[in-house]
């Protein structure tokens, strides 16, 4: 039973270009979560979904956009990266009582 | 505005001894209110909830916290910390729609 998995880990990207975090769960759970984890700062909600189809801005969206087409898959597209998007980003997957369930992180540089 | 306060970067304790990690938060309504934990380039881990109920909760590893309505906190604590609890720790409040998370607390249980 992996939980949630997120792919790359690790990835570096130049000013301008872009790229999908993929996000994948088996929980069966219809919420699903994107959240940025900056020093200091906490973690900050990019975009939620509360089931297939169905997707909504968090507190900090701009510059990203998600899709949701199935329940396992939850990816994160990052257009036009700039440095400001240097973090480590989360996908959680929402329990039935609210608690989240993270993936490992996936670490994106812009340089 | 809604948010989570955790007034403490850094809290240093003794192995055995007590602990204690402060949370506030300003949210609407009556929220729910989570803690987790971070391990280094780990997830987040969920360690215990509040919903309703009885005002002292227990969670996971022997932590617990406790629910004070009048002072809107959801302090941590453990009576007895262990060198393996040194992480960040994260106070959250909110429901599925919107959860807001602390900056983190970073405990150190030295031997």
């Amino acid at each position: 039973n992996a939980g949630v998995t997120q792919t790359p880990k690790f990835r570096i990207l130049k000013i301008g270009q872009s790229m999908t975090l993929q996000c994948a769960q088996d929980m069966n759970h219809n919420y699903m979560y994107w959240y940025r984890q900056d020093p200091g700062m906490g973690l900050k909600l990019i975009y939620y979904s509360v089931g297939a189809g169905i997707t909504d801005k968090g507190e900090v969206p701009n510059g990203y956009n998600v899709s949701r087409s199935t329940t396992e898959d939850f990816p994160l597209r990052l257009e036009l990266a700039a440095p400001s998007q240097t973090s480590v980003y989360f996908c959680a997957v929402g329990g039935f009582a609210g608690e989240l369930f993270f993936g490992e992180g996936s670490r994106l540089t812009v340089l | 505005a809604q948010s989570v306060a955790q007034p403490e970067d850094q809290v240093n304790v003794a192995e055995g001894n007590p602990l204690t990690v402060k949370c506030t938060y300003s949210v609407s309504g009556n929220p729910y209110l989570f803690w987790y934990v971070q391990y280094p380039n780990r997830g987040l881990q969920f360690l215990l909830k509040y919903i309703t109920g009885d005002n002292l909760v227990k969670g996971s590893y022997g932590f617990e916290a406790e629910f004070n309505k009048s002072q809107t906190s959801f302090h941590l604590k453990k009576p007895s910390a262990l060198v393996s609890d040194s992480a960040l720790y994260f106070c959250a409040a909110g429901n599925n729609n919107d959860m807001r998370f602390g900056a983190g607390t970073r405990l150190t249980v030295k031997p």
